[in-house]
């Protein structure tokens, strides 16, 4: 059971530079969300769905974009990468009617 | 005043102590209680969950909420340096059919050998 899987691991970017994080999950979940996690500052949430066709803005959605096309996957788009935005990204999912969240791995984003 | 007050740390201990990790929150909805650990470059796991005021024990780990103090708690008991890893609380407020949870910004913790 792979669970929450998110690529890369690892990423450089320039500024101004676009690129994806992709995230997928194997437990049909309908919720998924996107975090980033600074030092000092906790998870705070960047985008969520609540299912496929939906999404919404969570604390700090600007300069990211999301679509949620099927119920496994959640890509989270930077559109012009800026310094501001390098952190580490976490995916994760929760069952509609559950109340456990399950994290990726995470995704070290730099940008220079 | 944050919804969720949680002390970064860091905290140092040495093997076989008893750990208090606390949180206080400021709004009285919040009704779900969780404690999720994340070791170095991982992602945060669930490590207990509550619902009510009183006290959870699982294994080495208590969980204990006072909802009437807006406070909870995660003890750890006999701790071991496999505890070390950053603690987050994290609540739950259901309302009118929307989901609100919001998590605590973490507590380092390191246990010595």
């Amino acid at each position: 059971n792979a669970g929450v899987t998110q690529t890369p691991k690892f990423q450089v970017l320039k500024t101004g530079q676009s690129m994806t994080l992709q995230c997928a999950q194997d437990m049909n979940h309908e919720y998924m969300s996107w975090y980033r996690q600074d030092p000092g500052m906790g998870l705070r949430l960047i985008h969520y769905s609540v299912g496929a066709g939906i999404t919404d803005q969570g604390e700090v959605p600007n300069g990211y974009n999301v679509s949620r096309s099927t119920t496994e996957d959640f890509p989270l788009r930077l559109l012009s990468a800026a310094p501001s935005q390098t952190s580490v990204y976490f995916c994760a999912s929760k069952a509609r009617d559950g109340n456990t969240i399950y994290f990726g791995e995470g995704s070290w984003l730099t940008v220079v | 005043q944050k919804e969720v007050e949680q002390d970064p740390g860091p905290l140092s201990v040495p093997e076989g102590a008893i750990v208090s990790l606390n949180c206080t929150y400021s709004n009285s909805a919040f009704q779900y209680f969780m404690w999720y650990r994340q070791y170095s470059r991982k992602g945060p796991e669930l490590l207990m969950y509550t619902y009510s005021s009183g006290n959870k024990e699982d294994g080495r780990f208590t969980a204990q909420v006072d909802k009437s103090s807006k406070y909870i708690s995660l003890f750890i008991r006999d701790s071991q340096p496999s505890d070390s890893a950053t603690y987050l609380c994290a609540m739950i407020e259901w309302e009118g059919g929307s989901e609100k949870l919001v998590f605590g910004k973490g507590t380092k913790l390191t246990v010595n050998p």
